[in-house]
């Protein structure tokens, strides 16, 4: 078992849709998650990053961490397609000094049609 | 301010040639990294370097040997080009200590024939 798992997609919705972005993990040692927003042939972007459990609302995205569960989400309200991207999940311990190594799930490709 | 950049951004190699891809970043981070992605394996980091002087291993360090030429500059080198190393290489990089934003630069692609 990978230490991340994330749906590959692709996903495809209409313009406004609310999406809904997954991953699951096995490493309890995760502590810090983020989401990376990746347009095509571009570098990955942090998008989110949350510390251990709960929510957090960044406009028209909010990041949820369910560490009971092993299990982090990524909604999307009122999609746009300027929101057409690939969203990379990654995670990360505190342990093995300061290096905070990421562990990325594969990605999901999204595209929002107009 | 530049942030990350890469050098090429496209090269094409023949099997057993080899490459060094450069990286820089004028953000004075310590640490600096290599990854490379490939279709469904998403990101996965080749080498490190936690600061200048140092370098590690990651999950997939076969095949490639990293240079940290000075704070700026970290470089990855292919001796032995293979097929197999047919991908796209990031560089990021990120401030030293605790859990910062990493940064990541345009990508590398490269096709080994």
């Amino acid at each position: 078992q990978k230490e991340v798992e994330q749906d590959p997609g692709p996903l495809s919705v209409p313009e406004g849709a609310i999406v809904s972005l997954n991953c699951t993990y096995s490493n309890s040692a995760f502590q810090y998650f983020m989401w990376y927003r990746q347009y095509s042939r571009k570098g990955p972007e942090l998008l989110m990053y949350t510390y251990s459990s709960g929510n957090k609302e960044d406009g028209r995205f909010t990041a949820q961490v369910d560490k009971s569960s092993k299990y982090i989400s990524l909604f999307i309200r009122d999609s746009q397609p300027s929101d057409s991207a690939t969203y990379l999940c990654a995670m990360s311990s505190s342990s093995g000094g300061s290096n905070y190594k990421l562990t990325f799930g594969k990605g999901t490709l999204l595209t929002v049609n107009p | 301010n530049a942030g990350v950049t890469q050098t090429p951004k496209f090269q094409v190699l023949k099997t057993g040639q080899s490459m060094t891809l450069q990286c820089a970043q004028d953000m004075n981070h310590n640490s600096m990294y290599w990854y490379r992605q490939d279709p469904g394996m998403g990101l996965r980091l080749i080498y490190y370097s936690a600061s200048e002087g140092t370098t590690d291993k990651g999950e997939v360090p076969n095949g490639y040997n990293v240079s940290r030429l000075n704070k700026r500059e970290f470089s990855l080198r292919l001796e032995s080009a293979a097929p197999s190393q047919t991908s796209v290489y990031f560089c990021a990089s990120k401030t030293g200590q605790g859990f910062n934003e990493q940064f990541f630069g345009p990508g590398t692609r490269l096709t080994v024939l």
